[in-house]
């Protein structure tokens, strides 16, 4: 059972455009959200997040939305750029007050085209 | 500040060894976290250290196995490979007392075949 879903293996953007990434989660006791960014052969790094209190966070030119009723989130990203191409996992955490691990989504990877 | 360092960077094993993968977190970090990642699944949690003390495990067989030390350095242990279990293995370090609740900051991971 997926509880943190990212449909989209792949999305291509032209450079300059909105990349926007989706993700679904089916689990309501998730409360808090995070982006992370993998290039290859390197680890994920932490991009930006979103506590359930909020709908928007902001940073630069990545901005995070969060729409509790549809338990869905995006990821925008403008302008794209070429060293935005890199895999996106979407994560999740429980607000079960232990030491849940996060929950990720299996990754959407963002092509920029010149 | 130094990373996340985790070693060794690629090792290749055959079906029924065993294998120890280290983790050094980022200094004054005592939360250790373990992740697989492979093309189908995506990342998935192993299991994390604080203190010395798995708090939370996910839903591996026991055949994976960790520990942590009290200098917070983590070593995973995976017995009776087998062919399913090739993948990149993660290690994440965190400030937060409480798992999740903060920044994780992730190695370059350890890359792991087995044949």
């Amino acid at each position: 059972d997926q509880q943190v879903k990212q449909n989209s293996p792949s999305l291509s953007v032209q450079e300059g455009r909105i990349s926007i990434l989706n993700c679904d989660y089916t689990n309501s006791m998730f409360d808090y959200f995070l982006w992370y960014k993998k290039y290859p052969a390197e680890g994920p790094t932490f991009l930006i997040s979103i506590s359930s209190i909020k709908d928007k966070n902001e940073d630069g030119r990545f901005t995070v939305f969060l729409n509790k009723s549809a338990k869905h989130l995006s990821l925008h990203i403008v302008p794209s750029q070429p060293g935005d191409s890199a895999v996106y996992f979407c994560a999740a955490r429980g607000s079960g007050g232990g030491a849940d691990g996060l929950t990720f989504g299996k990754g959407t990877h963002l092509i920029i085209q010149p | 500040k130094a990373g996340v360092t985790q070693t060794p960077r690629y090792l290749i094993k055959t079906r029924g060894q065993q294998v120890t993968l280290s983790c050094s977190p980022i200094s004054g970090h005592r939360s250790v976290s373990w992740y697989q990642q492979t093309p189908g699944q995506g990342l998935q949690f192993l299991f994390e250290y604080f203190s010395e003390t798995q708090r939370n495990k996910g839903n591996f067989p026991g055949r994976f196995s960790g520990r942590q030390f009290s200098n917070s350095r983590s070593e995973m242990n995976v017995s009776t490979l087998e062919l399913g279990d090739s993948a990149l293995y993660l290690c994440a370090s965190s400030l937060a007392a409480r798992q999740g609740s903060g920044e994780l900051f992730f190695g370059e991971g350890s890359r792991l075949t087995v044949l």
